[in-house]
This record gives C-alpha cells, structure tokens and sequence, in this order.
C-alpha cells in the first residue's frame, strides 16, 4: 500500500542546518514534495522533485532523493526561526493525481 | 484571483447534524480535490473532481460524506448525522491542466468541531 513516513520532531540550532528524513513505500511514486504548514496557515509546497531526479537545490533547500531506498530527505540551510514550521513529506502517482501525506516533522528552533 | 476559497473557516456543530462546506478553486482550476487533517497528522485524501466528474473517493469516505461539483467550478461536501470522529479540518485544492504545472494549491481550511 501506500505509505510516507517520517520523524515527529526536530530541533535545531540557529543558523546550523536542518535535515528532515522521510521514506515512503510505493514504488510507482512519481513526484515527491515537501510542504511546509505555519500554525493557522495553509499548507504551502515548498519544493518538489521527480522520481528520476536524485536531487534538486533551490536556495537554501536541498532535496535528496535515493529512489533505491526510497529515501527522501530535505535540508534547510542556515536555518532561520521563521523556519520553524511542520513539514510534510508527500508522493504521488502523477501530476494530477491525490497526494499521500507523512504525519510530519515539527521543527523547532532553538537561539 | 487570491486562491482557494473555503467556507466557513469554522464550524462547530452538535452530533447528529448535519453540515455542508463549500471550496471556490482558483479561476479555470479543472481538478479539485477534498483532504482532511486530523490533529497530529497530515492530509488524507477523500475525493477529486475534474471538471463536474468525480474520478476518485477514498475509502475513508463513509455514505455519510457527498461531494458534488456540480458545474465545475465551486463544490460542496457535506456530512451528514456528524459524529465526534468527524472533528477535523477538511481542505481543499485546485489545480490546472498539464500545461500549468504540478502544484496543488491549498485552501485554509475549514474546521469542524462536533461536539
């Protein structure tokens, strides 16, 4: 079946870097995204990657993907508190199709 | 256009009733899609629409829950005889065509409290 999992909780220092882990299990994943979620704010996709990719940068956010492990991973550099946030790994089959969801990581940061 | 739209942004409601959310996706937004998030945890999928066409409904949605889009644009769900279970935000998405990327575009949500 289905199925993204993830760590609950991580606390960072300011300014070092955060690495959120994830693994998901369904093999025909095809886009694989990291959204971020502030309290009383929507969900916002941060950034995503194809399954053919094995990593993408965009600013201080790197994704790294082992497919064979099926293993993604975000970092965050130089964190920031506005950082702090709950981030959620996601799959899905295409473009158009429902996203699965992790339960997410709460990051916390700490001076 | 600002985004997804939800309606109310809150509900609280007695068990029993019945209730009905309302989600204008963004402008020409031909898919459409119905989550809810529990406390703890992320979004599950419940339903997608493309254009008035419902296309899949997750296991999770109960004869309880309907979604209509009835013409396409804006769409309701609606739970009847709410239990306590049914306490949590439900969200809605939109997204174009192919040709307009691969993003889901969130709501804010509307969260219910069954009492």
């Amino acid at each position: 079946g289905e199925d993204v999992e993830q760590s609950l909780f991580l606390s960072v220092r300011e300014g070092d870097s955060s690495v959120i882990n994830c693994t998901y299990t369904d093999s025909s994943s095809t886009y694989l995204y990291w959204y971020k979620q502030e309290p009383g704010a929507g969900l916002q996709l941060l950034t995503y990657i194809f399954s053919n990719m094995d990593m993408k940068q965009d600013q201080r956010l790197t994704v790294l993907l082992n497919k064979k492990d099926k293993h993604l991973s975000l970092r965050i550099a130089d964190t920031q508190t506005g950082d702090s946030a709950i981030y959620f790994c996601a799959e899905s089959a295409s473009s158009a199709s429902k996203i699965i969801f992790g339960s997410g990581t709460r990051l916390s940061i700490r001076p | 256009d600002t985004g997804v739209s939800q309606d109310p942004r809150h509900k609280i409601t007695k068990r029993g009733q019945n209730v009905t959310f309302r989600c204008d996706p963004i402008s020409e937004h031909n898919r459409l899609y119905w989550y809810r998030q529990t406390l703890g945890q992320g979004p599950e999928f419940l339903t997608y629409f493309q254009n008035e066409a419902q296309l899949e409904k997750s296991r999770l949605l109960s004869d309880r829950f309907s979604a209509e889009r009835p013409k396409g644009s804006f769409s309701t769900l609606e739970i009847q005889r709410t239990e306590q279970g049914d306490s949590a935000m439900y969200l809605c998405a939109s997204r174009g065509g192919d040709r307009t990327g691969n993003e889901q575009f969130f709501g804010p949500g509307t969260r219910l409290t069954v009492l």
